[in-house]
């Protein structure tokens, strides 16, 4: 069981707005910048959103991040058949001596 | 063009060791922290490690804490993960990843990862 809880699922239609929402505490969330990652079938993990709400360059806008208090959420609107994928939450945890947490994973079904 | 190519995995005894390494090009290598995240067959992704640029820092997770050791030698751009007392649930594909440089060194921002190498750990 992770540290950052992610809903295992979520499903959208082409076209509409899906929210994938991660969970966590003080120590983490509540204090640190959130990542979100996409994984494609088989490949390796992309970054979308850095420091909670920052895009890479080449990230379409249709993708977004926001956070408050101690949970944090990916937005993904005008949804596309090519969003369909994993997607993973990742934070700092300053408790203890420190370590990465990411998230279990959230499967975005495009209907 | 960015670049970090794993190589090192494969096969291993429960109870042995593995060294991965990481070779990096098209960035300067010594100004980055870098990573160890896995990912077990089916599963999803798990943090391991990371390093400091200089290699004067290092964090582990708890699950591999003690048993693997995680260090780079700048002048060769090169990222290692030396993996002792290998277990069975130490199965699984490992990605080398680099950190993004838009904050602290150890946060889990990775903008660049290698395409991952397997460790399977049967007997």
């Amino acid at each position: 069981q992770s540290v950052l809880t992610q809903p295992p699922s979520v499903s959208g239609t082409p076209g509409q707005r899906v929210t994938i929402s991660c969970s966590g505490s003080k120590s983490n969330i509540g204090r640190q910048y959130v990542y979100w990652y996409q994984q494609l079938p088989g490949v390796a993990p992309k970054l979308l959103i850095y420091n909670d709400d920052q895009r890479p360059s080449g990230v379409p806008d249709r993708f977004s991040g926001s956070k408050s208090g101690t949970s944090a959420s990916l937005a993904i609107s005008g949804l596309r058949s090519e969003d369909e994928a994993d997607y993973y939450c990742a934070a700092w945890d300053d408790s203890m001596s420190g370590f990465g947490v990411f998230g279990g994973g959230t499967k975005l079904t495009v209907l | 063009e960015v670049q970090v190519v794993e190589s090192g995995g494969g096969l291993v005894q429960p109870g042995g060791s593995l060294r991965l390494s990481c070779v990096a090009s098209g960035f300067t290598f010594s100004d980055d922290g870098m990573s160890w995240v896995r990912q077990a067959p089916g599963k999803g992704l798990e943090w391991v490690s990371v390093i400091s640029a200089s290699a004067t820092g290092t964090y582990y997770a708890d699950s591999v804490k003690g048993r693997f050791t995680i260090s780079r030698d700048n002048s060769k751009n090169t990222l290692y993960l030396q993996m002792n007392s290998l277990r069975a649930d130490d199965t699984a594909v490992y990605y080398c990843a680099k950190g993004d440089g838009h904050s602290s060194w150890h946060n889990p921002g990775f903008d660049h990862w290698g395409q991952g190498t397997l460790v399977t750990v049967s007997s």
